[in-house]
């Protein structure tokens, strides 16, 4: 099946610096990459997601990033602030689904901590 | 909140129990996946339910089933519980199977003892 790396595990910035976490992927048919945040006690929130049609994709402070060719993707934070603070995923859908809804491969996590 | 909710918030099982947890997706999402996550890692894809019918299936033994219900609720059982099903365990509806938005529920903690 579908196998996401990311990486760091754990990222620790000072308070207005930018935070980068990288995720690559296996399946070069995959066509959607989302981002989650997890904070304590709650289920994972979307925060952006991307598809393969285009390369990049901003809100506001967060942005995504999508290499096709290289199968990686990556997710930026600038400007960062305490309540940035949080575990963040990457995930993709399992090889060969079209139709995959919300059937997603995760990545490892990354706990971001953002001091001030 | 994303107007999905799960029962109970915490749990606590003994080994080779059966427990039922449940999930209340948003109104108008008929697909609804289960995932486990286990502590410090990320979730771990179930199985997804369409229209009350499994649409697809994670690596987990048959002994972790599902049900769901016209009424956009949905269940996860499983059987013969182990040390190892200690995790939470999360529930996420979606508009539809193609690869819209995921709306989590805050997740049910399960601990086998």
């Amino acid at each position: 099946g579908e196998n996401v790396e990311q990486h760091p595990s754990t990222l620790s910035v000072q308070e207005g610096d930018s935070a980068v976490i990288k995720c690559t992927y296996s399946d070069s048919a995959s066509n959607y990459f989302p981002w989650y945040k997890q904070e304590l006690g709650k289920g994972p929130q979307l925060i952006i997601d991307i598809r393969s049609n285009v390369g990049e994709k901003k809100d506001q402070r967060i942005a995504v990033t999508l290499n096709k060719t290289a199968k990686h993707f990556s997710l930026h934070i600038t400007e960062t602030q305490p309540e940035d603070s949080a575990v963040y995923f990457c995930a993709a859908p399992p090889l060969g689904a079209d139709n995959a809804g919300n059937m997603l491969t995760f990545g490892g996590g990354t706990r971001l901590m953002v001091k001030p | 909140e994303t107007g999905v909710t799960q029962s109970p918030t915490h749990l606590i099982k003994t080994r080779g129990q059966q427990v039922t947890l449940r999930c209340s997706s948003q109104s108008g999402h008929n697909t609804v996946s289960w995932y486990q996550q286990a502590l410090g890692q990320g979730p771990q894809f179930i199985f997804q339910y369409y229209r009350e019918e499994e649409n697809g299936r994670g690596n987990f033994p048959p002994r972790f089933s599902g049900l769901q219900f016209p009424n956009y609720s949905s269940e996860l059982n499983v059987n013969a519980l182990e040390l190892d099903d200690s995790a939470l365990y999360l529930c996420a509806s979606s508009q539809s199977t193609l690869n819209t938005e995921a709306f989590f529920g805050q997740g049910t903690r399960l601990t086998v003892v």
